[in-house]
């Protein structure tokens, strides 16, 4: 089945804990991408890669970090994290970059305490 | 630079009534793609839609119809005889061919189908 799959799905943390979220797919795409969900704030890019050691910021990188060493992962790091980064996160691929539809995982929810 | 303006937050209907969610964005590209996602209060996001700026026809699926004008530039939604399985949240998003592959999410319209 083909899908976007994150781990761990719920995570409660505390300041400056050092997190990774993982996210990975199984449809050989080349485009991933980490949102966050706030409320009335819609869905934000925070970074997004096109391919294997490419990646790039989207609107709101800083506190995150990401890397792509293998084509189908692509993990979310939080060095420090902080309350304001208490949000959804989603995870997301393409086939070929951001013009072509997402396929979005099942979102991570984490809290920063 | 890019924006994606979704004007109604939340908008309330009765089953059975048609209803529009309005999205308006801004772009300075000449070649560029919008989209339509759904999330339903299970919180997964689903593709719906994906138009490029060269195809202005309209779209129709089921008793989804899709307005696209370049003009004004929108990109308006519409439910036919809205069902209560309608209810979600609808983002409507932007992406520029030649920019850069960033994507800008409007803030979502929480839509209500009251049975």
């Amino acid at each position: 089945e083909a899908q976007v799959t994150q781990n761990p799905r719920y995570l409660i943390t505390v300041t400056g804990k050092k997190l990774t979220v993982t996210c990975s797919q199984n449809m050989n795409h080349e485009y991933m991408s980490w949102y966050r969900q706030d409320p009335g704030l819609g869905l934000r890019q925070i970074y997004y890669s096109m391919n294997v050691e490419v990646t790039d910021k989207g609107d709101v990188p800083e506190g995150y970090k990401v890397s792509r060493k293998e084509k189908r992962n692509f993990p979310l790091i939080l060095e420090s994290p902080s309350p304001n980064q208490t949000s959804l996160y989603f995870c997301a691929s393409s086939s070929s970059g951001a013009a072509y539809e997402q396929y979005f995982g099942p979102g991570t929810r984490l809290t920063v305490t | 630079a890019q924006k994606v303006t979704q004007a109604q937050t939340e908008i309330s209907v009765v089953e059975k009534e048609d209803v529009t969610l309005d999205c308006v964005y801004e772009t300075r590209d000449t070649t560029y793609y919008l989209f339509w996602y759904k999330q339903p209060p299970s919180g997964e996001l689903v593709f719906l839609i994906r138009r490029n700026s060269f195809d202005e026809q309209n779209e129709i699926s089921g008793r989804y119809s899709w307005n696209f004008q370049k003009s004004t530039s929108s990109f308006n939604f519409t439910i036919t005889a809205s069902q209560v399985v309608d209810s979600a949240v609808y983002f409507c998003a932007l992406s520029e061919r030649y920019r850069d592959d960033k994507i800008i999410f409007g803030k979502g319209t929480r839509l209500h189908i009251l049975p």
